[in-house]
């Protein structure tokens, strides 16, 4: 195990359901992301915290919406999806925040597989 | 445009036979890169990091080079295994961007 926990492994929403996904880190760590990964598609980041503030919005579409209530907790909020939404969505945590000069490897979870009927 | 890309989708090697992964990018310059293995339905897991002032970096069994000239890394597994099958992502430390990932089949 990682130390990053994500629930539900398994989400089937339809397009005009609401749902959550949740991933809490058990490792002291500052810094928290989701990614996006599609078949066929590399990784894409779409969110990143640090000490609870959103560093950065990768251009996702406002149908996502992020929460980090703490260091340990993070949150994606789901509403109104399209099918092409469906992806396994990564949540990962690191040390801190990588930067040019500070690396910081970043630990996973196990991912939320994601299908929007 | 930023582009980054791995030598091939999938690759097959025998056991025993050294694999090696190739990681090239345009328009990026990394301070660092880094190494990830992904199993099926599984999150990424870190392998190893390569600083730009570094050649190469070894961890028992993983070589990573970091060539800045060519924007290329290789990632070597040697005597490689069954067990050493999956897909390995490269990616650029501070821009959070990760590369297609290869997909690696050990052949008993």
């Amino acid at each position: 195990e990682t130390g990053v926990t994500q629930t539900p492994r398994h989400l089937v929403m339809g397009m005009t359901n609401k749902k959550s996904l949740k991933c809490e880190q058990h490792l002291g760590h500052n810094a928290m992301y989701w990614y996006k990964q599609s078949a066929k598609k590399p990784l894409e980041l779409m969110f990143v915290y640090n000490f609870k503030e959103q560093t950065e919005n990768n251009s996702v579409p406002s149908r996502f919406s992020p929460e980090c209530p703490n260091s340990s907790h993070l949150f994606l909020h789901l509403h109104t999806l399209q099918p092409e939404d469906s992806a396994l969505y990564l949540c990962a945590s690191s040390q801190g925040l990588a930067g040019l000069f500070n690396s910081h490897e970043q630990f996973f979870g196990p991912g939320t597989r994601l299908t929007v009927l | 445009s930023q582009k980054i890309e791995q030598n091939s989708e999938a690759l097959n090697i025998q056991e025993g036979k050294t694999a090696t992964l190739t990681c090239n990018y345009t328009n990026y310059s990394p301070a660092y890169l880094q190494w990830y293995r992904q199993d099926p339905g599984r999150g990424p897991v870190f392998l190893l990091l390569i600083r730009e002032n570094e050649k190469e970096k070894r961890k028992e069994r993983l070589k990573v080079t970091f060539d800045t000239t060519l924007k290329q890394s290789l990632f070597h597994i040697t005597a490689s295994q069954p067990a050493d099958s999956a897909t390995y992502l490269c990616a650029l430390g501070q821009n959070f961007v990760f590369g297609p990932g290869t997909r690696l089949s050990v052949l008993p």
